[in-house]
């Protein structure tokens, strides 16, 4: 258990759809990384929060949001939901300095 | 821009025997390299990571990996594979001075036959 967490588990939506993930990074991590995972791009970094504060972006579509609230845990919102967005959504964090990331179990989202 | 090659989506080998995942990069200056490993339905698993120093990096489960700068190579090695190490292995990149967001390879399911 990496003390990352993440909900839901798995989430099952339509085309059209807008949902929010949910991420708790370890104790103490002010950095919070969104990873997604398919079968056709592999591992892809979505963004980067420091903080309350947007560091990086990687592949991010316009229809994806995300933001870190205060008590550090990140919400990654995917809206006007394509099939294609049907992936695993990982999130890590990391301690500050350090370059080890430590990621939760992901949630699955299918969009039908 | 920084990439990882992961030229074999799968190695089988024996329980016993020796393993090793390939891994190359690419990137501008010098790295810093990680490899992750994936578990069927879990997130991944840090293993180890290569930032300074000793070539020689040693991990968790018994795992180690060898930085090759001439060779731009980070090759996960263990000397006797358990049936246990069966999973899903990722190399990952990001170049030092960078932003911290990794760079992953495609991965490789490595099977340890019994």
């Amino acid at each position: 258990d990496s003390g990352v967490t993440q909900t839901p588990k798995h989430l099952i939506t339509a085309t059209g759809q807008r949902v929010t993930l949910r991420c708790s990074p370890r104790s103490g991590d002010l950095s919070v990384y969104w990873y997604q995972q398919s079968l056709d791009q592999g591992l892809q970094f979505l963004i980067q929060y420091y903080n309350g504060e947007e560091r990086a972006k990687g592949n991010i579509l316009e229809r994806f949001s995300a933001q870190q609230f205060p008590d550090l845990h990140s919400e990654l919102n995917l809206s006007s939901l394509e099939l294609g967005d049907s992936a695993l959504y990982f999130c890590a964090s990391s301690v500050t300095g350090s370059d080890t990331q430590y990621f939760g179990p992901g949630t699955r989202l299918t969009v039908l | 821009a920084q990439s990882v090659a992961q030229p074999e989506d799968q190695v089988n080998v024996a329980e016993g025997n020796p393993l090793t995942v390939k891994c190359t990069y690419s990137v501008s200056g010098n790295p810093y390299l990680f490899w992750y490993v994936q578990y069927p339905n879990r997130g991944l698993q840090f293993l180890l990571k290569y930032i300074t120093g000793d070539n020689l990096v040693k991990g968790s489960y018994g795992f180690e990996a060898e930085f090759n700068k001439s060779q731009t190579s980070f090759h996960l090695k263990k000397p006797s594979a358990l049936v246990s190490d069966s999973a899903l292995y990722f190399c990952a990149v990001r170049a030092r001075g960078s932003a911290r967001q990794l760079t992953f390879g495609s991965g490789t399911q490595l099977t340890v036959l019994p």
